[in-house]
């Protein structure tokens, strides 16, 4: 299987603070990358497929970049309404795999 | 709007049978542009692959719970179902039903989970 990590596990930042988390596949996945967010008590949302593509609807302060091993996803000037966690998921091989998770929490 | 809603029970004793039923509103379960899966999640958890289905009832799952899973699709009713045998407290989770698309570029074909049901949650207690 493909492991993806994330880092970092959490972090604290203000609204308006431009953010970058970043993922690293334990192989080379070229661009079969894809990000979501997910809320508490909600399901994930896509924002982000192959690996910099935005998905339809989703703000563009969010964008994402990388390929082969290693992957980041921006957010310009973080919102309110991002505060929440964000998975990356491989698609290049099943099974699909995703990170372990990064939480964006109010500083 | 294409719309997932997952069904089933919401408790399942031990050593027993886990058994969704996610129903596709909105939109026809036999696209071919598309594949339908299930993801689930434990309580303070990440997210796990558990498989996927074709309209025509092609199927992958992943290898860690490929002998205890069975995904189904019933065209007619325009609903995919889980089946997890023998259940441990290991497979409580949030079960969530998904679409998996597919954007071609070029020689590429990139697949990515771009509906998600709400989640049902599952608890495996006695």
């Amino acid at each position: 299987d493909i492991q993806m990590t994330q880092s970092p596990s959490s972090l604290s930042a203000s609204v308006g603070d431009r953010v970058t988390i970043t993922c690293r596949a334990s192989q080379s996945i070229s661009s079969f990358l894809n990000w979501y967010q997910q809320k508490p008590g909600k399901a994930p949302e896509l924002l982000i497929y192959a690996a910099s593509s935005l998905q339809s609807g989703v703000p563009s302060r969010f964008s994402g970049g990388g390929s082969g091993t290693d992957f980041t996803l921006t957010i310009s000037s973080l919102q309110s309404e991002d505060f929440a966690t964000y998975y990356c998921q491989q698609s290049y091989s099943t099974p699909w795999t995703f990170g372990q998770g990064t939480k964006v929490e109010i500083k | 709007q294409l719309q997932l809603q997952e069904s089933g029970p919401g408790l399942v004793k031990p050593s027993e049978t886990l058994s969704l039923t996610c129903t596709v509103s909105g939109g026809s379960i036999s696209s071919s542009s598309y594949y339908w899966g299930w993801i689930r999640q434990p309580p303070g958890k990440g997210l796990e692959w558990i498989g996927s289905i074709y309209y025509s009832g092609s199927t992958s799952y992943n290898p860690s719970l490929e002998s205890r899973v069975t995904i189904s699709v019933d065209t007619s009713k325009n609903q995919f179902s889980l089946k997890l045998t023998s259940v441990t407290a290991a497979d409580t989770a949030v079960y969530y039903c998904v679409r998996r698309r597919v954007t071609a570029t070029g020689m590429f074909n990139y697949y990515y989970m771009d509906v998600w049901g709400k989640g049902t949650t599952v608890t495996v207690s006695s």
